[in-house]
C-alpha cells in the first residue's frame, strides 16, 4: 500500500464544473503539497498545507490532520486546468513522498 | 522574478557518454534538490544540498554526482548515462529542510 494516496486516478469534466481531487496518507506529516505538472512541462508548486483550508484564485485546498486526508478543489474548470496533480507529504527531513498523481482533462 | 531556472530544457546524450544538468536559482535558498521522473511515475528524490552538505539518497545510483560550486548554481553530472537514465530530471529549492519546495521546468534526459 502506498503512503499517499490520491483519487482519481483520472478525472475528466466538461469546462465549469466543480472538480475535487482527494488525498489520502498514512504516515506522520509536517507539510502536504499540492503540485501540478502540465505535460512535458516542470511541477509548479500550487499549495502547502499543515493545517486548515487555502484559497488560490479558483483554487482551494483542504487538510485534516486528524483523518489524514487532503482535497484540492477547482471551481469553474477550465481546459487550461488540465494537467497532472500530484499530492506530496513531507515526512522527517527532506524527503517528500508522492502520491502517483491525478490526470485532470477539462473538456471545452 | 525570482525563480529556479534549469538548462538545457531538453539534452541528448549517447550512451555511456558523460553528461551535466544544470540548475540555477536567484531565490537565495539554502537548499537545492534534484529529482528524477520517469514517465508515468512520481518524482524520486536523488539527493539534496543544504548549504554545502550533500545529502544522497540510500538508493541513488553511484552513476549520479553533484556538484554545488556556489548557493545559486547546483549541477547533476551522470557519468556514464545508461538507457535505464532517460527521464525529466527536476531541480527544486527551499529556504530550508521544513519550507515550501520550487520547482523548476525540468530538463528531458534522451540517451541514444
Amino acid at each position: 500500500k502506498n503512503e499517499v494516496e490520491q483519487s482519481p486516478q483520472n478525472l475528466t469534466a466538461q469546462e465549469g464544473e466543480f472538480i475535487t481531487i482527494n488525498c489520502s496518507y498514512s504516515v506522520g506529516i509536517s507539510a502536504l503539497h499540492w503540485l501540478q505538472q502540465h505535460p512535458g512541462g516542470g511541477i509548479v508548486s500550487l499549495f502547502m498545507l499543515s493545517s486548515g483550508k487555502k484559497k488560490h484564485g479558483r483554487l482551494i485546498a483542504t487538510i485534516n490532520i486528524q483523518e489524514k486526508h487532503s482535497s484540492l478543489h477547482i471551481t469553474a474548470s477550465h481546459p487550461r486546468d488540465s494537467a497532472v496533480y500530484i499530492c506530496a507529504v513531507k515526512t522527517s527531513g527532506s524527503r517528500l513522498t508522492f502520491g502517483e498523481g491525478t490526470q485532470l482533462t477539462v473538456n471545452p | 522574478d525570482a525563480m529556479v531556472i534549469q538548462n538545457p530544457r531538453y539534452q541528448v546524450t549517447q550512451f555511456g557518454k558523460p553528461v551535466t544538468l544544470s540548475c540555477s536559482q536567484t531565490l537565495n535558498h539554502n537548499v537545492m534538490y534534484w529529482y528524477q521522473q520517469k514517465s508515468s511515475q512520481a518524482p524520486k528524490l536523488l539527493f539534496h544540498y543544504y548549504d554545502k552538505d550533500f545529502n544522497n539518497e540510500a538508493d541513488t545510483p553511484d552513476n549520479f554526482q553533484s556538484r554545488r560550486p556556489n548557493t545559486s548554481f547546483c549541477f547533476l553530472d551522470i557519468r556514464s548515462p545508461g538507457l535505464g537514465d532517460a527521464a525529466m530530471y527536476l531541480c527544486a529549492t527551499s529556504r530550508d529542510i521544513v519550507y515550501e519546495q520550487y520547482f523548476g521546468p525540468g530538463t528531458r534526459l534522451t540517451v541514444t
